[in-house]
């Protein structure tokens, strides 16, 4: 089955720790994306990446760094500079077709700081 | 700046009639949109989109109308059930994107009342 996984379902982190969520896809999609949802909230771009070893900022980078050294896997880490990083973690991705694509989601990460 | 902008919180409705949900952008240049449906503690699954050299698109029970004039777009479930009842997220595409990146509005949780 073609898709996306995110795991841990749940993650908690513990004051001044980093912390790192998965995100895999194996639809063959040339870009991912991160987002975050907090209640009463849209969706907010934190990182977006078009292709291999290459990703860009997105609207609330700050606090978060990412890598792109597959296709298949785009991880995010929470870093200590993140200082909200209660929330609602989501990985999509999408084959760009000048901007008509659909982006397609994982089930998401729902990260608590202990 | 909110771009999108969801002003209705949440929508109850009763089975079989009728829901409308609407959404409004302020960014002239947005020429590509989408509607996501999304459960507590999943991902947004993708519903209907609608391009702006369009006024309607209809897909089974959903419809999407678009008012350029007004900046102004609506989702329109008919009949809705209770199965429904969930979180939907407007989006938009800025017609000069190749990113893909997607501007979210607040969502509007809809109930679909028995």
């Amino acid at each position: 089955d073609g898709g996306i996984t995110q795991s841990p379902k749940y993650l908690f982190r513990k004051e001044g720790q980093n912390v790192t969520l998965s995100c895999e896809q194996n639809l063959n999609h040339d870009a991912m994306y991160w987002y975050r949802q907090d209640p009463g909230q849209g969706l907010r771009l934190i990182y977006y990446s078009q292709i291999v070893n290459d990703f860009q900022k997105g609207d609330i980078a700050e606090g978060y760094s990412v890598s792109r050294e597959k296709k298949e896997s785009f991880p995010l880490t929470v870093t200590s500079a993140q200082k909200n990083p209660t929330a609602f973690y989501l990985c999509a991705s999408s084959m760009p077709r000048r901007g008509r694509e659909t982006q397609y989601f994982g089930p998401g990460t729902r990260l608590l700081v202990l | 700046d909110q771009q999108v902008k969801q002003n209705s919180p949440s929508l109850s409705v009763q089975e079989g009639r009728i829901s409308i949900l609407n959404c409004d952008y302020t960014n002239s240049m947005f020429d590509y949109f989408l509607w996501y449906k999304k459960y507590p503690a999943e991902g947004p699954t993708f519903l209907i989109s609608i391009s702006s050299i369009k006024d309607k698109n209809e897909d089974g029970r959903f419809t999407v109308f678009l008012n350029k004039s007004a900046k102004h777009l609506s989702l329109h479930i008919v009949p809705s059930q209770p199965g429904d009842s969930a979180v939907y997220f407007c989006a938009a595409v800025h017609g000069s994107s190749n990113t893909g990146k997607l501007i979210f509005g607040q969502g509007t949780t809809l109930q679909v009342k028995p």
